[in-house]
């Protein structure tokens, strides 16, 4: 199994522009979430899907985040504006439902830089 | 809300010696699911050890194991025979019913030669 694709690993983008991160999730994987990684605030839940449909986007701090998965097998996390506090890393996740543990597994991460 | 505190932000251990990371979390809720993931310098998120809440016995895996104290709401993990790529970001982390992943804000730990 590839284990969860984010691209791209790293983005460098200048205030104001738009940005849109993308995942594919495992392979039959239900559940995919989008994290949020800071030296401040650490990490923190974005948005979850529950077969494509988001469930909780209470973690998406503004109306400029908004996230999509159109189909089992990709998300995106777009970014419009973009502005330099939103730097960070972005983590997509997902698992399986009644997988032992609940245990989640994480993408690499995509390194946002906004300028 | 629930919490998760990792009151250790930087340890260091001596390879091949035993390091004990802490995490104390808060929570109403009786059945729920504890982990421990590792962050290398690649920033990929590695799970370590999961805990289930109903279980009394603590998880194993090699050289890690904790030691969960549910009445306490206490969640420490045990490094044995520490080696240098353990070197890492270490988080503690809740999982409530509600799917939500809570990390602490983790532990940098630094095994030396």
């Amino acid at each position: 199994d590839a284990g969860v694709i984010q691209s791209p690993r790293h983005e460098v983008t200048e205030m104001g522009q738009e940005v849109t991160l993308r995942c594919k999730p495992i392979s039959g994987h239900d559940y995919l979430f989008w994290y949020r990684q800071t030296m401040m605030r650490g990490l923190e839940l974005l948005i979850y899907f529950n077969n494509n449909v988001p469930i909780d986007d209470s973690g998406m701090p503004e109306d400029r985040f908004s996230a999509k998965m159109p189909n089992a097998s990709f998300s995106t996390l777009k970014i419009q504006p973009s502005e330099p506090r939103d730097s960070a890393v972005y983590f997509c996740a997902s698992r399986r439902t009644w997988q032992g543990g609940n245990e989640q597994f994480f993408g690499p991460g995509t390194r946002l830089t906004v300028l | 809300a629930q919490t998760v505190t990792q009151s250790q932000p930087e340890m260091s251990v001596q390879e091949a010696e035993t390091v004990t990371l802490s995490c104390t979390y808060d929570t109403s809720e009786n059945n729920y699911y504890l982990f421990w993931y590792k962050q290398p310098p690649s920033r990929q998120m590695i799970l370590v050890i999961r805990q289930e809440a109903y279980k009394q016995q603590n998880a194993t895996e090699n050289r890690f194991s904790v030691n969960f104290q549910k009445a306490a709401k206490s969640f420490s993990l045990k490094i044995s025979d520490s080696q240098l790529g353990d070197t890492a970001m270490y988080f503690c982390a809740f999982l409530n019913l509600l799917e939500k992943l809570v990390f602490g804000k983790g532990t940098k730990l630094t095994v030396n030669p």
